[in-house]
């Protein structure tokens, strides 16, 4: 069954230091998401991502936040001078064109900021 | 702006009693909505959704939610609780058919033996 893979599982950094979180989407898919869940809170949306530009983005998704797409297959979330505040899961979701189609999601990563 | 609602951070029942885990969504037009479960250190698992039709809908794991317009409400049920159902569970909402979903605030299951 195709599924949403997410690299790495666990990514611990320094605050101040740049990280990249990396999705390969459903291949047939169109829509793609960031979500992220600070740990016991709730899972909080971020970007969503569709024919190649940002179509959503949450006030969280400030400008230390961006995604790209930059082959076709992959989808990448970097997050600039990381603070502690940014501890969190991050999930990558992926979604095929059609109302009420359901999003699939990775098994995420989470993020710990030192 | 959309928003869900789930009473109850924690619900805890025994096994083989009946699960019922509560969502409230506010909106003004037809909504899509979702329950999705996810296990400690794992992903988010689509349980069942309810997009037109049918209001009554059936997932995996032996569970249902009913969508109820006048009561803007998608509670989730099962009518026999398992050990194996213990996990945090999100209700999920979208307004159209690209828009991303607006997640509740979880509710964690505890099933006692």
């Amino acid at each position: 069954e195709p599924e949403v893979t997410q690299t790495p599982s666990h990514q611990v950094t320094q605050m101040g230091q740049e990280v990249i979180l990396r999705c390969v989407p459903i291949s047939n898919h169109l829509y793609f998401y960031w979500y992220r869940q600070i740990l016991g809170q709730k899972v909080e949306f971020l970007v969503s991502f569709y024919n190649n530009e940002i179509s959503e983005k949450s006030e969280i998704f400030d400008d230390q936040f961006s995604v790209e797409r930059p082959d076709g297959s992959n989808f990448t979330l970097k997050i600039r001078s990381t603070k502690l505040e940014d501890s969190a899961m991050y999930f990558c979701a992926s979604r095929p064109q059609g109302r009420g189609t359901e999003a699939f999601f990775g098994q995420g990563t989470r993020l710990t900021v030192v | 702006a959309q928003s869900v609602t789930q009473l109850g951070s924690h619900v805890s029942v025994s096994e083989g009693a009946l699960v019922l885990l509560r969502c409230n969504y506010s909106s003004s037009v037809p909504p899509y909505l979702f329950w999705y479960v996810q296990y400690p250190n794992q992903g988010l698992q689509l349980l069942l959704k309810y997009t037109t039709g049918a209001t009554l809908v059936k997932g995996i794991n032996g569970f249902e939610a009913e969508f109820k317009k006048s009561e803007t409400s998608f509670h989730l049920t099962k009518p026999s609780a398992h050990m194996s159902d213990a996990a945090e569970y999100f209700c999920a909402v979208t307004f159209s058919g690209n828009t991303p979903l607006v997640f509740g605030k979880g509710t964690r299951l505890s099933v006692i033996a």
